[in-house]
This record gives C-alpha cells, sequence and structure tokens, in this order.
C-alpha cells in the first residue's frame, strides 16, 4: 500500500507554545489530506480536510486560528497546533487518499502531543 | 452528514473461531466502506475495503458484506488467532475528496 509519513512521532511542549506535525505522502500525491484527532479508547474524529492549494475545510467545532493547516504541496500538509494547552493533548493522525481509481485513504504514524 | 454506528463495542472470542462486527451508516450516497485494524499506539492499517457496487468481498481470512438496502455493512473474521487482537473501526465515505466517518470501534481479544 502507500506510504504516509509523520513527524514527529511525540513532542511534549508547555502550554502556551505551538507545535507544528507535518504529513506527508511518501509515494504518491494526495491532493487531499485529512486530519484527525483521537483520544484515549475512542474512535477517530475529523477535524479539517486539506486540500492542495486551497483553504482547509474545518469541522464544526473545530478552531480555524488554533489548529492552522497548510497543504503546501501534492505531498506534504502541516498542522500547527497554536497556544497549545492541556486539553490539546492527544493523538493526531493524519491521512491521505491516493486518488484514481483506487482512491484508498491511508493513515500516517500518528503524533502524541502531550501539552504540559 | 453521515453518522455510522458499529457493534459491539468489545468483543471476546477463542482461538480459532469466527468474529463478526456491524457497522450501519445512515447516508445513503455514501459509496464506499474500509476496515481498519489499530493497534495500541499505532496507525489505523486498512484491512479490507467494499464499494457501493459490490455486495461481498474476500481477502484470505476476511471478508466484508455490504447490504445498501438496509445500509449496513459487516466484518468476519475465520478461524481467528491472537495476533488478531486489536480495535477494529468501520467507515464510510461518499468518493472523491470526501473524508472518512468511522465507527465507535471494536477491541476483539481472541483468546488462546
Amino acid at each position: 500500500g502507500a506510504v504516509v509519513s509523520q513527524h514527529p512521532s511525540w513532542v511534549i511542549c508547555k502550554s502556551g507554545t505551538s507545535v507544528k506535525i507535518e504529513c506527508r505522502s511518501l509515494d504518491f500525491q494526495a491532493t487531499t489530506m485529512f486530519w484527525y484527532r483521537q483520544f484515549p479508547k475512542q474512535s477517530l474524529m475529523l477535524m479539517a480536510t486539506s486540500n492542495e492549494g486551497s483553504k482547509a475545510t474545518y469541522e464544526q467545532g473545530v478552531e480555524k486560528d488554533k489548529f492552522l493547516i497548510n497543504h503546501a504541496s501534492l505531498t506534504l500538509s502541516t498542522l500547527t497546533v497554536t497556544s497549545a494547552h492541556p486539553e490539546d493533548s492527544s493523538f493526531y493522525i493524519c491521512s491521505a487518499r491516493t486518488g484514481g481509481t483506487t482512491d484508498t485513504q491511508y493513515f500516517g504514524p500518528g503524533t502524541r502531543l502531550t501539552v504540559l | 452528514g453521515e453518522n455510522v454506528e458499529q457493534h459491539p463495542s468489545t468483543l471476546s472470542v477463542q482461538e480459532g473461531d469466527s468474529a463478526v462486527i456491524k457497522c450501519t451508516y445512515s447516508d445513503s450516497a455514501s459509496n464506499y466502506f474500509p476496515w481498519y485494524k489499530q493497534e495500541l499506539g499505532k496507525r489505523p492499517q486498512l484491512i479490507i475495503d467494499i464499494r457501493s457496487n459490490v455486495g461481498e468481498k474476500k481477502d484470505q481470512r476476511i471478508a466484508v458484506t455490504l447490504n445498501k438496502t438496509a445500509k449496513h455493512f459487516s466484518l468476519h473474521i475465520t478461524e481467528t488467532q491472537p495476533e488478531d487482537s486489536a480495535v477494529y473501526f468501520c467507515a464510510a465515505s461518499k468518493g472523491g475528496r470526501r473524508a472518512l466517518t468511522f465507527g465507535s470501534g471494536t477491541r476483539l481479544q481472541v483468546q488462546p
């Protein structure tokens, strides 16, 4: 299957700082990437849809000024958690669609964010 | 929007038995239904998927069935093994650039 990488795999930061998470499709171009958030023992909740060359589409209840998404190229999307607080601590996972006839969604390995 | 319900939330079976996980969806326009396996702290891994033009798909010990009329789809795992133990998520999507809507997950425990 297609490979999606995510960096960093884990990060610990102080409250009030900003954290950037990168999501890359390594062997295919992804015009659309997605960002999910997962709390312990819960399902994946979609935060936003990231489209290359245009603004991200945020789900209801997700603060766009807090979770900045930039889809700079067909292989890279970034999520920046601004002014992070302890309640932002979570597992953030990106995914990318291959498009075309197979059109399958593959996930990155996730980033565990802990805000102290 | 789409709503996906998944049952059961936990499932314990003996090694060698079969396991069945069921999902229902609300939006009749959904046409893509993947299943993901997630081990603790790891990424969801696609194990099988089905599109709305197909009623059943099988890959070795794993099969998925889809009933478009009733708007439900199921995952069947036969001859379960301890390494099948994980959380399984169903999902639904309308295709194109649409995101997946996930079910709440099923924690499968295969007892050796």
